[in-house]
């Protein structure tokens, strides 16, 4: 089965500290995303990548497809950053064929 | 409107009852997915069902019956189940290829508030 890797799978940090998340796929894919994950809550959607970058206030994306690699960076991190961090990816089958997820990072941000 | 809504939040039944979760979307996607999550553990595809279609079934168990009656609703009906499957159960949902002509909207998944299930 294609799979999802995700780094680290715990982070511990600072408040303030620069945060980087890693996720690598095996294959081809459409689209990736990155989703968080508050405890007991539910899902949602920061990014959606097809190539190149985005960012979103602290939130930062990007992707290389050529390596098949994204990273996701939060600046000036802060307590309320803590969360799950997911990575998923929805293969290149050319219809609707549902996200395969990576196992998630959870992030700690202490004051 | 950008939401997917989950009915109920919260649901205990026993291992007789016959039970429904409801998700709901009025953003105009035609493909919608029902994913069931463990504690600790990411997100595992059940359904998806694409023109109100059923399109994709990974190997689910029949104690899990979905429909999607119109192009906004999405039903996951539940009967017998057993206590290893309390989980929360997601619906999300997207655009499909030719419904839009390009761009990030084609892709992008929208997730609901999901519906924590205790099976007693």
């Amino acid at each position: 089965k294609n799979e999802v890797e995700q780094s680290p799978q715990n982070l511990t940090a600072q408040e303030g500290e620069f945060i980087t998340i890693n996720c690598s796929y095996s294959v081809g894919i459409s689209a990736l995303h990155w989703l968080q994950q508050h405890p007991g809550g539910g899902i949602v959607s920061l990014f959606m990548l097809s190539s190149g970058k985005k960012k979103h206030g602290r939130l930062i994306a990007t992707i290389n497809i050529q390596e098949k690699h994204s990273s996701l960076h939060i600046t000036a991190s802060h307590p309320r950053d803590s969360a799950v961090y997911i990575c998923a990816v929805m293969y290149s089958g050319g219809g609707a064929d549902g996200l395969t997820f990576g196992k998630g990072t959870h992030l700690i941000i202490q004051p | 409107d950008t939401e997917v809504t989950q009915t109920p939040k919260h649901l205990v039944m026993g291992m007789t009852n016959k039970k429904s979760l409801k998700c709901e979307q009025h953003m105009g996607h035609r493909a919608m997915y029902w994913y069931k999550q463990k504690a600790k553990k990411p997100p595992e595809l059940m359904f998806v069902y694409s023109y109100e279609k059923l399109s994709i079934n990974e190997s689910v168990p029949s104690r899990f019956s979905p429909e999607c009656p119109n192009s906004s609703l999405l039903n996951l009906h539940l009967h017998a189940l057993q206590p290893e499957d309390s989980a929360l159960y997601l619906c999300a949902s997207s655009h499909l290829p030719g419904q839009v002509g390009t761009g990030r909207a084609l892709y992008e998944q929208y997730f609901g508030p999901g519906t924590r299930l205790t099976v007693t």
